[in-house]
């Protein structure tokens, strides 16, 4: 498989319970990005590595976020205390560094809390 | 901060007649812009992207867009929209570090 996967597809949860989110970028890609999308919305930028250093996090990136990529490979995106305002499309993205914005966009992971 | 402002948010075309989707940015000397397109339940895929080489920029599936420094802007267009042309478009800019702000998006209806 050559493109972007996330995991799980679709995830329901109580507010107030913790979820966490995997995406596996492009194996040769060095950059991976995660952004949130609600709805009617374009996608906003939260948070981006470049191998396994967290480079940059974005102000909508609360205490209660938490991003990982440990072995500069798969990424994990983990929301604690769930909050209605959580819900949306959390979107991964891998590139190359030098790659021109050669992005390339997981389907990613539509949440939903009740 | 930089940005992309999309002044349409839902365009509706018939099959068969052209396609403009609006985007304006805000002034830089040098900007990279793109337009993606979404369809439902799949990954944004990137249409074309603008990197100072030509003012049009020819990208996927027939779309084209002309990037216009004296106007800002950076439209969409194709000379005849199809079925499958129907999702949701974004113009987008990038900014340091690769990433990306994105507009907010235009919802592109194709009529029979």
């Amino acid at each position: 498989d050559t493109g972007v996967s996330q995991d799980p597809r679709h995830k329901i949860t109580k507010r107030g319970q913790n979820v966490t989110f995997r995406c596996d970028p492009i194996s040769e890609h060095n950059r991976l990005y995660w952004y949130r999308q609600t709805l009617g919305q374009g996608p906003e930028f939260l948070t981006y590595f470049q191998n396994e250093a967290q480079l940059e996090k974005s102000r909508l990136l609360s205490d209660r976020f938490s991003a990982e990529r440990p072995k500069g490979s798969f990424s994990t995106l983990e929301i604690q205390r769930t909050e209605q305002g959580d819900s949306a499309m959390y979107l991964c993205a891998s590139s190359l560094t030098a790659g021109g914005y050669g992005y390339t966009f997981g389907s990613g992971t539509r949440l939903t809390v009740v | 901060a930089q940005s992309v402002t999309q002044l349409d948010s839902h365009v509706s075309v018939s099959e068969g007649t052209p396609v403009l989707l609006r985007c304006n940015y805000s002034s830089s000397y040098s900007p990279s812009l793109f337009w993606y397109v979404q369809h439902p339940n799949k990954g944004l895929q990137l249409l074309l992207k603008y990197t100072s080489a030509a003012t049009l920029v020819k990208g996927i599936n027939g779309f084209e867009a002309e990037f216009k420094k004296s106007e800002t802007s950076f439209h969409l267009t194709k000379p005849s929209a199809h079925m499958s042309d129907a999702a949701e478009y974004f113009c987008v800019r990038g900014n340091a570090g690769n990433m990306l702000t994105f507009g907010g998006g235009t919802r592109l209806m194709v009529k029979p």
